[in-house]
């Protein structure tokens, strides 16, 4: 338990629905980021907030809706994805601020997404 | 943008036995922040070890240990006494000094055989 917790674990969605991932933290960070893993790639950085205002946005698309309404907690909206959408979601978070605290991430189990 | 080179996709080692896992990464910057990360079955990506760029001692942790040859901007991650638990998959991760950008390479799968 590393006091980041995602729900749901597995996610199953037709590409016409409309889902939420969610992601909290029980670790007092106030930086919080949602990242995309898939199969022999990278990680890919999808969008970060600090002190709840987002700060990166990485050319995802607009089918892929952030939220954060406090610093603890943090959603994904889905909406209309296409099947290559399909992979592992990864939330986590850090310190905003202090040189070395705010280099430690501290990773959730992240949620299974299938996109049908 | 950085880029991190995992050339390993997979690795497989000898219970008890010591492996070395390789990252190459590049950069202009100077000063910055290097990291590794396991990734067990359950999902969970763990901090193993971190290392800052200033410092010239490679970082250890118990049994992890890091090779840190910053003008060859190599990372590599050894692993002493290799336990099953250890078998995982290994990300190495970079962090520049500014800004929020984490940049991960594409993992080692390790095996660790009985």
């Amino acid at each position: 338990e590393t006091g980041v917790t995602q729900t749901p674990r597995h996610l199953v969605m037709g590409m016409t629905n409309k889902k939420s991932l969610k992601c909290e933290q029980h670790l007092g960070h106030n930086a919080m980021y949602w990242y995309k893993q898939s199969a022999k790639k990278p990680l890919e950085l999808m969008f970060v907030y600090n002190f709840k205002e987002q700060t990166e946005n990485n050319s995802v698309p607009s089918r892929f809706s952030p939220e954060c309404p406090n610093s603890s907690h943090l959603f994904l909206h889905l909406h209309t994805l296409q099947p290559e959408d399909s992979a592992l979601y990864l939330c986590a978070s850090s310190q905003a601020s202090g040189s070395l605290a705010k280099n430690i991430q501290y990773f959730g189990a992240g949620t299974r997404l299938s996109v049908l | 943008a950085q880029t991190v080179t995992q050339s390993q996709p997979e690795m497989s080692v000898q219970e008890a036995e010591t492996v070395t896992l390789s990252c190459t990464y590049d950069t202009s910057e100077s000063d910055y922040y290097l990291f590794w990360y396991k990734q067990p079955p359950s999902r969970q990506m763990i901090l193993v070890i971190r290392q800052e760029a200033y410092k010239q001692q490679n970082a250890t942790e118990n049994r992890f240990s890091v090779n840190f040859q910053k003008a060859a901007k190599s990372f590599s991650l050894k692993i002493s006494d290799s336990q099953l638990g250890d078998a995982a998959m290994y990300f190495c991760a970079y962090r520049g000094n500014t800004g929020n950008q984490f940049y991960f390479g594409t993992g080692t799968s390790l095996t660790v055989i009985p």
